[in-house]
């Protein structure tokens, strides 16, 4: 079953401006990890952030979590033309898996 | 660095035919995942093993079984290939350790794109 849900599906912005994706998800989760994945290659991890935090930085990204709302925030400062990929969040419950949305794609123009 | 490498970029099949998708990872990982990753549905889990011999159906396992005869090593098994089963296939490793095992980021090879016709 598809936990995390990302939005937008899709997302165009110009090199320099700061791309925001959002992700909703449905039931109690340990943690939440943000993935990349560049045009048909497989994902690299991105950055976690733990059910017991609300915000979590690493160079360009930041992270925020509100399991009140159930949901997640990807901000990505300052993008460039590098950027350009999908992103997917995946939910970390209690045992061994992630499950992971259907990913927000985007597109940085230089 | 971790390396987690996939037989095959791009693969043809016909209908019908058993196909293996091997993965292989350098960093002594015990968890070892197979994903595949259709348009709009994201990554769906279809198998993974926490050991040696050892495995657990994933979301989506029907038509698949799976490998692990050593540690580095993960097959996917497709008995009978069917058009349905066309998709990018992933696989991923990830090290144990802690009570939460889902607590840990997970590596990906760069996937296998299967075509069956």
């Amino acid at each position: 079953s598809q936990q995390g849900e990302e939005d937008p599906q899709a997302l165009s912005i110009q090199e320099g401006e700061n791309a925001t994706m959002n992700c909703s998800y449905k039931t109690s989760i340990n943690n939440l990890q943000w993935y990349r994945q560049n045009s048909g290659r497989g994902l690299v991890h991105l950055i976690l952030i733990r059910s017991n935090e609300r915000e979590k930085h690493s160079g360009r990204l930041r992270v925020t979590l509100d399991t009140s709302k159930k949901s997640s925030s990807l901000l990505i400062t300052a993008s460039r033309a590098a950027d350009t990929a999908s992103y997917f969040c995946a939910t970390g419950q209690y045992g061994n898996k992630l499950v992971f949305g259907a990913g927000t794609i985007l597109r940085v123009k230089s | 660095d971790v390396k987690v490498t996939q037989s095959s970029r791009y693969l043809v099949k016909r209908t019908g035919e058993k196909v293996f998708l091997e993965c292989v990872q350098d960093m002594d990982h015990e968890n070892m995942f197979w994903y595949r990753q259709d348009p709009g549905l994201g990554l769906r889990l279809i198998y993974f093993s926490y050991d040696v011999k050892m495995k657990e159906k994933g979301d989506i396992p029907e038509g698949y079984s799976v490998s692990r005869e050593k540690k580095e090593r993960f097959s996917l098994i497709l008995e009978s290939a069917s058009t349905n089963q066309t998709s990018m296939y992933l696989c991923a490793s990830r090290s144990s350790g802690g009570l939460v095992l889902s607590s840990y980021e997970q590596y990906f090879g760069p996937g296998t794109r299967l075509t069956v016709t």
